[in-house]
């Protein structure tokens, strides 16, 4: 069953506590992404990797950081630096640079919701 | 800077209806646009993709429609059913970057 996996559904982090969300993909993708979702508001991009062994902040990359050392996973750590950490988190991947970007599509994962206690 | 746009915020309609949701986009110069539905509480589904060279793409009820010149695209819910309410997002890729840039959505209600 080829698609993008998320873990857990739902997290609770106390304050001060680092909480890494996982995210998986068997699309053979190059690229993934992470973004926030906030109540009434659009997706907010935090970080993204467009190959393996790199990744670039995005609008609000401040308070967590990526790694992206195999290229099915791109796990996000919500750091005690991210003050307002509470939201629901959405992991993607697109590009299979084979196809080219003008065909390439965007796939969701179901989403981890995470709250601060 | 690319900036999406999507306009009403919020549509409640009663079933049967035909109805358009609109998507702007300020750089014409896009590679595709993507249409997307979120059910509360769960991910994004892709729903309809219109690469730059394409006018309009179909699927079953759906129909989206693009108009670079302008910079819009819609999308047309024909025969509007109570299981079409949902989060409807339009996304365009940056040049360059390849991020993705999304519309705030709108959020449609089809009244049974």
């Amino acid at each position: 069953d080829g698609g993008i996996t998320q873990s857990p559904k739902y997290l609770f982090r106390k304050e001060g506590q680092n909480v890494t969300l996982s995210c998986e993909q068997n699309l053979n993708h190059d690229a993934m992404y992470w973004y926030r979702q906030d109540p009434g508001q659009g997706l907010r991009l935090i970080y993204y990797s467009q190959i393996v062994n790199d990744f670039q902040k995005g609008d609000i990359a401040e308070g967590y950081s990526v790694s992206r050392e195999k290229k099915e996973s791109f796990p996000l750590t919500v750091t005690s630096a991210q003050k307002n950490p509470t939201a629901f988190y959405l992991c993607a991947s697109s590009i299979n640079r084979l196809a080219g970007i003008s065909t390439d599509t965007q796939y969701f994962g179901p989403g981890t919701r995470l709250t601060v206690l | 800077k690319q900036e999406v746009t999507q306009i009403p915020a919020a549509l409640s309609v009663p079933e049967g209806e035909n109805l358009v949701l609109n998507c702007s986009f300020t750089d014409s110069a896009i590679y595709n646009l993507q249409w997307f539905r979120q059910d509360p509480g769960k991910g994004l589904t892709s729903l309809l993709l219109i690469q730059s060279s394409q006018r309009e793409q179909t699927s079953g009820r759906l129909n989206a429609s693009l108009d670079k010149s302008s910079g819009r695209s819609t999308l047309y819910i024909a025969a509007s059913q109570p299981g079409d309410s949902a989060t409807y997002l339009c996304a365009v890729p940056e040049r360059r970057t390849y991020k993705y840039i999304f519309g705030t959505g709108t959020r449609l209600k089809v009244l049974a």
